[in-house]
């Protein structure tokens, strides 16, 4: 079975805080995701990475950044957390090619204060 | 960006009963669509697949019908049970990007 696993279930920082969300998985799959989870707007990428070292802006890049320095990690920055960055926040892996099936962790609920 | 959206957010079911959740896509050069469940406090799990050169699809108790001529996509859930109640979302994509709906919510009435 696939597993995506998540630093942290909850997560509370203060505004201006630096917050690192982690990501692992342990299929070696090629491609990983972050996105974001807003009652009413549905899942929003935010980042995305099709190989170790290299990123790709989503759809919502502002205020984050991400760092993919091992195939299996996944890494999810936010500079300078803002209070509307308060989200679940969902990391999903993929094997790429013609296999597609987004596998999502169990995401990081984050409350920024 | 794209578009992904569900005709009704909530849904009840009586237990036994057959669900059909419903999501019309914008994007026609999307080749490929997924529904996922998520249960409350978990990530999105992976239901079913289908791909744009296939009309309907059949998985364990679930079948996923996509109809490109009007963009919609449909999950049927045979004989619910009191474990499919969750929030369902389809994805539609291309490339290895996708857009997510904002979700139904299922309850199953025992």
């Amino acid at each position: 079975d696939v597993k995506v696993t998540q630093s942290s279930r909850y997560l509370v920082k203060r505004t201006g805080e630096k917050v690192f969300l982690e990501c692992v998985q342990d299929m070696d799959h090629e491609n990983m995701f972050w996105y974001r989870q807003d009652p009413g707007l549905g899942l929003r990428l935010i980042y995305f990475s099709y190989d170790v070292k290299m990123k790709e802006k989503g759809d919502i890049p502002e205020g984050y950044s991400v760092s993919r320095e091992k195939k299996e990690r996944f890494s999810l920055i936010l500079e300078s957390a803002s209070t509307n960055q308060t989200s679940m926040y969902l990391c999903a892996s993929s094997f790429g090619g013609s296999s597609r099936i987004q596998y999502f962790g169990p995401g990081t609920r984050l409350l920024v204060l | 960006g794209e578009s992904v959206g569900l005709h009704l957010p909530t849904l009840s079911v009586q237990e036994g009963d057959n669900s059909i959740i419903n999501c019309a896509y914008s994007n026609s050069a999307s080749d490929y669509f997924i529904w996922y469940k998520q249960e409350s406090g978990k990530g999105p799990q992976f239901i079913i697949d289908i791909r744009s050169n296939m009309d309907k699809r059949q998985g364990q108790r679930v079948t996923v019908l996509l109809n490109k001529t009007v963009k919609h996509l449909s999950l049927q859930i045979a004989a619910t049970q009191p474990g499919d109640s969750a929030v369902y979302f389809c994805a539609e994509g291309t490339g290895n990007q996708f857009y997510f709906g904002t979700g139904t919510s299922l309850t199953v009435i025992p």
